[in-house]
């Protein structure tokens, strides 16, 4: 069963605007939650995090945002680069194990 | 350039081998991971380690065996392989036990048992 969701495999948008990938989980002992973004071929490299004392964390383009009654995170990328095109995986943590989403393929078209 | 590093990054094998698949990390961490990647199901951890010899097992653990005789390398094994077993492995390390420490991944060996 798994405890931490992306209900939206494949989000496709213009460069310049804005990218929302949307995440939900299900253990409210996850106190750590984490953004990953792979690539083909590559591993998943850690792009941003949030405590769950925070609702939000900035970093340059991205950013995270979390809604903890309603157990919701979201990941914000302004402004959408070719670049962003790439798997982001939300993951959760209440010890040194991770539970990973399934992944949001997001295309950036020129 | 701190790194870890996975042995194959493709590999073809047979219902019935036995794999080794192994990971190795240079940055001296702690913890070290096993996860497996499949469409739709996004990343599931396998086995994990703390610490040299120690191993504990993550969500799907069965079909498969750990070794950790040396802090910077950790092996994967497949005792009997199986079609079902066929994914992208990917092999990761962190340090601490804070639960916020960032996983740094290896590139992943995709496996294919026929």
């Amino acid at each position: 069963d798994q405890q931490v969701k992306q209900n939206s495999p494949s989000l496709s948008v213009q460069e310049g605007r804005i990218s929302i990938l949307n995440c939900d989980y299900t253990n409210s002992m996850f106190d750590y939650f984490l953004w990953y973004k792979k690539y083909p071929a590559e591993g998943p490299t850690f792009l941003i995090s949030i405590s769950s004392i925070k609702d939000k964390n900035e970093d340059g383009r991205f950013t995270v945002f979390l809604n903890k009654s309603a157990k919701h995170l979201s990941l914000h990328i302004v402004p959408s680069q070719p670049g962003d095109s790439a798997v982001y995986f939300c993951a959760a943590s209440n010890d040194y194990k991770l539970s990973f989403g399934a992944g949001t393929t997001v295309t950036v078209r020129a | 350039d701190v790194k870890v590093t996975q042995s194959s990054r493709y590999l073809v094998k047979r219902t019935g081998e036995k794999v080794f698949l192994e990971c190795v990390q240079d940055m001296d961490h702690e913890n070290m991971f096993w996860y497996r990647q499949d469409p739709g199901l996004g990343l599931r951890l396998i086995y994990f380690s703390y610490d040299v010899k120690m191993k504990e097992k993550g969500d799907i653990p069965e079909g498969y065996s750990v070794s950790r005789e040396k802090k910077e390398r950790f092996s994967l094994i497949l005792e009997s392989a199986s079609t079902n077993q066929t994914s992208m492995y990917l092999c990761a390390s962190s340090s601490g036990l804070q639960g916020n420490e960032k996983l740094l991944f290896g590139s992943g060996t995709q496996l294919s048992v026929l």
